[in-house]
Formats: C-alpha cells, structure tokens, sequence
C-alpha cells in the first residue's frame, strides 16, 4: 500500500461544484501539502500545514480551502469549481528539512 | 528574477550521451537543495540532495555553486529509462520551515 494515498484519483466535475480531494499518510510526518502542477507552470504550494493546528497559504491558494482533520489527513476543498483549476494535484508529506514523499496524483477536470 | 528557474529543454540524447542540467536560484540565504525526478502522469520522487560539496550516486553528479547561486546535475552514460522531468528543489529562505520550491523541470529523452 502507498505510504501516501490520495482519492479521488480522477474526477470530472462541472463549473460551481464542490469538490474535496483527500489524502492520507502513514509515514508518520507531521508536515503535509498541497501541489498543483500544470504544463509548462510545474508544481505550485498551495497550501502546507506543519501540525494538526497549523495552516498556511502557499502561492496559490485563492479558490481553495483545506483541513487538517489529523496528523495523517489533509483534505483540499474547491468550494465553487472554475474550469481554470482543471490540474493534476498531488498531496505531499515531509519531516523537518526532509524530504517530500508524493501521493500518486488527482487529476481533476472541470467543465 | 524566478525563484528557481531550469531550462525547460527537451534535452534529446543518445543513449551513452552524457547530459548536463543546470538551474539558478534567486535566494541567496536558500540551504537545501535537491534534484526529483518525474516520469510522465506520474508523481515527483527524489534523486538526489546537494550537498555544498557535491555528491555523486552512480552515474549521477550534483554539485552546488553557491557564489552563482546555481546548481548542476550531470547524467553520464545514459540510459533510455532515465528519460523523465528532472525537477530542481530548493528551500525558499534559510530555514528549515518553510516549503520547497520547484522549479518547472527539464526534460530529458534518451534516444536508442
């Protein structure tokens, strides 16, 4: 089993739906993020929570909610979904300084 | 200019060929640095850290300018599955909170 899970991975969806992406890790780390990667533009932060309590922005974070329900779960939320947040997404895991550990991607197409 | 920028290629090489990447950084504070690799529809996994003193695994260099503020890896002998994305990674300040950034990655095909 991967050590970093996410679900769905595809989903086509309509423009105005709420859509939430999920993710789960057994690795034990306490950081967690969310990435957005599209061609030509790599991967982007969207936002990363370093512990249960902690949340913050990444660079894109506009249009997007997240939750940190546990150590091991962060969910990403598309409260309203635009077709321009059509994107692979991948889920991440770290320890200080570590390294980052991929879930296997969402791909999420919005029409 | 772009917190980390690559050469977004393609890079298309025969095998045997040895490939060099090189990428800049903006942040002269950054500390960490690393190489991932990404095969197509798939996600990122790490190759390799840079350390200030290069580091070599195999058939794969990284080495660290920090003066220029650049980093470099070089494939040699290569081989058809080295054919992926190679993403550049460094650490946005100093400090080991905050998150990595990538840059776009370059893009490498080994040709038989």
């Amino acid at each position: 089993d991967a050590d970093v899970t996410q679900t769905p991975r595809n989903r086509i969806t309509k423009t105005g739906k709420r859509i939430m992406l999920e993710c789960s890790q057994t690795k034990g780390h306490d950081r967690m993020y969310w990435y957005r990667q599209d061609p030509g533009l790599g991967l982007r932060l969207i936002y990363y929570s370093f512990d249960v309590k902690d949340i913050n922005k990444g660079e894109i974070s506009d249009g997007y909610s997240v939750s940190r329900q546990a150590q091991a779960k962060f969910s990403l939320s598309l409260e309203s979904a635009i077709p321009n947040q059509t994107a692979l997404y991948f889920c991440a895991t770290s320890e200080a300084r570590g390294e980052l550990f991929f879930g296997e991607g969402s791909r999420l197409t919005v029409l | 200019r772009k917190e980390v920028e690559q050469d977004p290629g393609p890079f298309n090489v025969p095998e045997g060929a040895t490939v060099a990447f090189n990428c800049t950084y903006s942040n002269s504070a950054s500390q960490s640095f690393f190489w991932y690799r990404q095969d197509c529809r798939k996600e990122p996994k790490l190759l390799m850290s840079v350390y200030s003193s290069g580091n070599e695994d195999g058939r794969f260099t990284a080495q660290l300018n920090r003066a220029s503020q650049y980093i470099s890896l070089l494939i040699r002998d290569s081989k058809l599955s080295d054919s992926a994305t190679y993403l550049c990674v460094v650490n946005k300040v100093g400090s080991g909170n905050t998150p990595l950034v990538f840059g776009k990655g370059t893009r490498l095909s080994v040709i038989a």
